[in-house]
């Protein structure tokens, strides 16, 4: 089955710095990509996904980036801000009839400090 | 619209009980997904209901279990309880099933066995 490696598991930064998070999948046939934000306490927030048509996606301080050669993805966010605090997960799913099913990463810890 | 909702929130069983948790997923969303988190394996895929049928399951025993309704509600039962079951239980809905659906996720059951 596929399997996701995230690294790194935590991620410290000074507010305004940029924060990037990285992936590697293992089945090649995975085409589906979303990165999730979770705050403590909180349920998982869908924050930016990408398919495998594409290479990147832009959604204003957020950016995602596949490489399905590598078969690696990466989340990045400029500027960071104390909210942005929180666990991040990226995440896998392959295209066949399975249905919906993701395969997570570990989790990467995001503390932006003041 | 609202959002995925889950009840209970919270749990307390002893071990060899059962539990049922239930999920109603955002109005029009068709297929429900049933995740595990836990701080050492993450978030784990358990299954994913779509029109009333399991379209996909995890590595689980089978003392997990579920069903979805007519009107897209599932539960999810764990028979025998041990105490490795205590876990944060999410489920997550989407429009229809196959990879490159969003998929949103309820604030979680947390289960606490004892």
């Amino acid at each position: 089955g596929e399997n996701v490696e995230q690294h790194p598991s935590t991620l410290s930064v000074q507010e305004g710095d940029s924060a990037v998070i990285k992936c590697t999948y293992s089945d090649s046939a995975s085409n589906y990509f979303p990165w999730y934000k979770q705050e403590l306490g909180k349920r998982p927030q869908l924050i930016i996904d990408i398919r495998s048509n594409v290479g990147e996606k832009k959604d204003q301080r957020i950016a995602v980036t596949l490489n399905k050669t590598a078969k690696h993805f990466s989340l990045h966010i400029t500027e960071t801000q104390p909210e942005d605090s929180a666990v991040y997960f990226c995440a896998a799913s392959i295209d066949h009839n399975a249905g919906n099913m993701l395969t997570f990463g570990g989790g990467t810890r995001l503390m932006v400090k003041p | 619209k609202a959002g995925v909702t889950q009840t209970p929130r919270y749990l307390i069983k002893t071990r060899g009980q059962q539990v049922t948790l239930s999920c109603s997923p955002i109005s029009g969303h068709r297929s429900v997904s049933w995740y595990q988190q836990t701080p050492g394996q993450g978030l784990q895929f358990l299954f994913e209901y779509f029109s009333e049928t399991q379209r996909n399951k995890g590595n689980f025993p089978g003392r997990f279990s579920g069903r979805q309704f007519s009107n897209s509600r599932s539960e999810m039962n764990v028979s025998t309880l041990e105490l490795g079951d205590s876990a944060l239980y999410l489920c997550a809905s989407s429009t229809t099933s196959g990879a490159g659906y969003e998929q949103y996720f309820g604030p979680g059951t947390r289960l606490t066995v004892t």
